[in-house]
Order: C-alpha cells, then sequence, then structure tokens
C-alpha cells in the first residue's frame, strides 16, 4: 500500500490537457520533498520524465510539467498525444518509512 | 552511453534465494550515484528495493531490509541483490536502476535497465 495516492485513470481526446495528482502527507511531500515523475509504456521500463531542475531528457517534450503544493504534487500534459498513453508514477521520499516510495500509478486513456 | 542490463534467473523455488546482477557499461559504480534496486509485481505499481551508494554504502527499504543484501562484485563493473526466503509475493519484475541526488535528499532514478521477471514457484 503506497503512502502516495494516484487516480487510478485519467482520460482525455487527443490535443487536450490532462493533470495527474499525487497526494502525499506530511512525511513526505508535505515536508518538502522533491517529487519525480515517470512514464511506463505498456511492456517497457519506467522512464524518468523531468529532472529536478525542470529540464526534460531530450526525447521528452515539453508538454509535460510538473507542480507541487503543500502535501500533493501534479503532472500535467497538455495537447494529448496517442503516444501519450501509459503508466505515470510520481515518487518521492518518506521519513516515517525511511525509504523512497513511488504512487500508486495512473492510466493515461486517450479517448 | 550509459547502459544496465538485468541477469535472468527466472524461476526461483519458494524459500530459496534470488540473485541478481546489473552490469553497468559507460559508467563507473564508484561514481556519486546511486546504484538501486526496484521492482514492479505483475499489473501492479513500483517497490524501491534498496540502493548503494558508490559502490559503498547501502540503503534498503525497511519492509525488506531483512531479506535483502546489495553489493558490488570485485570487477566493479555489476552490482547485485540478493533476497532471502523468498514467497510467491516477491513474483515482480526486478529493474535496476541509476539514482542521482537532486539535492532536496530524494534521489531520482534517470537510468533504467530493461528489467527482469522473475518467477517464485516450486
Amino acid at each position: 500500500q503506497s503512502v502516495l495516492t494516484q487516480p487510478p485513470s485519467v482520460s482525455g481526446a487527443p490535443g487536450q490537457r490532462v493533470t495527474i495528482s499525487c497526494t502525499g502527507t506530511s512525511s513526505n511531500i508535505g515536508a518538502d520533498y522533491d517529487v519525480h515523475w515517470y512514464q511506463q509504456l505498456p511492456g517497457a521500463a519506467p522512464k524518468l520524465l523531468i529532472y529536478p531542475n525542470n529540464n526534460r531528457p531530450s526525447a521528452v517534450p515539453d508538454r509535460f510539467s510538473r507542480s507541487k503544493s503543500g502535501t500533493s504534487a501534479s503532472l500535467a500534459i497538455t495537447g494529448l498525444q496517442a503516444e501519450d498513453e501509459a503508466d505515470y508514477y510520481c515518487q518521492s521520499y518518506d521519513t516515517s518509512l525511511s525509504g523512497y516510495v513511488f504512487g500508486t500509478g495512473t492510466k493515461v486513456i486517450i479517448l | 552511453q550509459v547502459h544496465l542490463q538485468e541477469s535472468d534467473p527466472g524461476l526461483v523455488k519458494p524459500s530459496g534465494t534470488l540473485s541478481l546482477t546489473c552490469a553497468v557499461s559507460g559508467a563507473s559504480i564508484s561514481s556519486s550515484n546511486f546504484w538501486s534496486w526496484v521492482r514492479q509485481p505483475p499489473g501492479r505499481g513500483l517497490e524501491w528495493i534498496g540502493d548503494l551508494y558508490r559502490g559503498l554504502t547501502s540503503n534498503y527499504n525497511p519492509s525488506l531490509k531483512s531479506r535483502v543484501a546489495i553489493s558490488v562484485d570485485k570487477s566493479q563493473i555489476q552490482f547485485s541483490l540478493k533476497l532471502t526466503s523468498v514467497t510467491a509475493a516477491d513474483t515482480a519484475t526486478y529493474y535496476c536502476a541509476r539514482g542521482s541526488s537532486s539535492g532536496s535528499g530524494v534521489i531520482y532514478f534517470d537510468l533504467w535497465g530493461r528489467g527482469t521477471l522473475v518467477t517464485v514457484s516450486s
């Protein structure tokens, strides 16, 4: 059972904007720890989406952006494309668990 | 270009020991990175297992700490995972990954192996 909660799925039509929330507590996101985001395409390994300085790996388009406030974080995808259909995970650190934790994961569905 | 490749143990018997290695090419295990293991049970989410910093200092998920060990081999070109007393609940795809520090105390995994499915079954 993860301490970072994400919606099981979000959906949108091509070209639309979707956001994925990652809700934590005062022992992880609320403790001002960074939140990182990963995309996992079907049958593939996870891939980092955004570096801590908000730069993106070379293959990641600038349609992906992140934000954080209080005990929650969000990943926004603008201009949805078919290739964005994948699972997305947030990741942070939890002081109570003394370890790194991942979110429950969100499947993005392109309508 | 840095590349990570997991070994492929396939099937492990219940109560046995799961042993995996991750071959690192294009980088040094003694660099300032956290050489990590992450697993994913079929159809489920990701779980951090532990890491090895600069090939010297290990850090483990407290829920697995009593059963897990991560070490670097003498060649310094691969690191390994050993998980003892395995059960069906340990069936998962195991990924090795490179962790880098964000400066805020939270490492991020910027490079992953392809993963290897380990099944625990008699």
